[in-house]
Formats: C-alpha cells, structure tokens, sequence
C-alpha cells in the first residue's frame, strides 16, 4: 500500500527565507506527483504537477523536484512571503490504482512571519 | 462562479441522523471523487466515480454510500451519522488528464 508522508508537520519562518517543503512515498510505481496548497475554509489549490518521467518543475517562485527511485520529493519556495502561510499538500498518483486516484500526505503547516 | 461546489458548507448534526452532501461541477469532467481530510492525515478517499454507471470504493468506504444523478452532480450520505465521522469532506473532478480540481469543503460535525 502506498504511503506518503511529510515531515515536518509545521514550520515557521521569517519572512524571505527559503521554503523547503519535504515528502516521501513508500512505492516509487507512480504516475505522477502534484503539490497542492490548502487556505483555511477552501479547497485545494494545485500548485505543481509532475510526471514520473521528469525530474523537476517550476513556476514563479516554485520550485518541485522529483526522485521517484528514493521516493522523494521536495517543494522549494523562494524568498518567502507572508502570503505563502498555508498548508502544503503532496499526493501521488499510483499506477497500481486505477484512474488518477490521489494517496495523500498529511501536509506540512507553514507560517511565515513578517 | 466556482467549477466545483459544495453544499452546505458547514453542517452540525446528531448521532443517528442521516445527512447528504452534495457536489456539482460545470469543468464537464466525467470522472468525481470524495474525500475526507483529519487533522494530519491528509485526505482519504472514499468513494469515485468514472461515469454515471460506474461507480467505486476507495480507502475509507464503511459508513457512506454516495450517488452519481448526472455527470454533474456527486452526492456522499451518511446513513447514520457517528463522531467519529466529524471531519472535512472534499469533492473533486477531473477528466483523463493528470490532476483534479478541488471543490472548497463541506465541515460536518456530528455531535
């Protein structure tokens, strides 16, 4: 059964510091990895998709890798903004599930402090 | 408007009582989706669907039942509510394509 798991939990850091958002999965059979932020009270907000086939990705100020044989991956935010205080999800996309079902991580809790 | 909504938004209920969310989206996607999110754990899914005639368990089945009226529209129920089934419920869509798109929540509290 495919696990995803995001470590940490929470962070705090002071505004312009450099984001680095952790998440690993147990069963590198997958079709892709997105990266999602969540803002209390609405849905989920994709941020970054990638497919197994490629190593990383990039908007703005966003930054995904993808290590797919370690089971990694890894969300750089760049020169950090209070506005970026949100959670940040991670899900795969397991090519044993049938139908771009999601496994999920449990997120990782950013603040950014002005 | 929004591409995928949810209602209610927030809901309070009783243990036993049977409550229905619901889930409409105008994205033309075939395929629809609900999934639970607990403090921590991420979100599980509980049941998709590919089309109207098909429909499919997911990880966190035991307690719901859900119905697919139209391409458009999602419905999850809980025949008889219980605490531990207090969380925030999400409806997503999407087509063949990689990624879903996300409806904004429904907060259940089942007291």
């Amino acid at each position: 059964k495919q696990e995803v798991t995001q470590i940490p939990a929470a962070l705090s850091v002071p505004e312009g510091e450099n984001l680095v958002l952790n998440c690993s999965f147990t069963d590198s059979a997958i079709y892709n990895l997105q990266w999602f932020r969540q803002d209390p009270g609405k849905g989920l907000t994709s941020l970054l998709l990638i497919q197994s086939s490629q190593r990383e990705q990039t908007s703005g100020r966003l930054n995904a890798s993808l290590d797919k044989s370690s089971g990694r991956s890894t969300l750089y935010i760049a020169a950090s903004q209070p506005g970026d205080s949100a959670t940040y999800l991670c899900a795969v996309n397991p090519i044993k599930a049938a139908g771009n079902k999601l496994t999920f991580g449990g997120g990782t809790r950013v603040l950014v402090k002005p | 408007d929004a591409d995928v909504t949810q209602t209610p938004r927030n809901r309070i209920t009783k243990t036993g009582k049977r409550i229905m969310l619901e889930c409409s989206q105008t994205k033309g996607h075939d395929r629809m989706y609900w999934y639970r999110q607990d403090p921590g754990l991420g979100l599980r899914l509980i049941y998709y669907s590919f089309d109207v005639k098909d429909i499919n368990k997911g990880e966190i089945s035991d307690g719901y039942s859900v119905s697919r009226q139209a391409q458009a529209k999602f419905s999850l129920s809980l025949e008889s509510a219980i605490p531990n089934q207090t969380a925030l419920y999400f409806c997503a869509t999407s087509d063949l394509s990689p990624g879903q798109a996300f409806g904004p929540g429904t907060r259940l509290t089942v007291l």
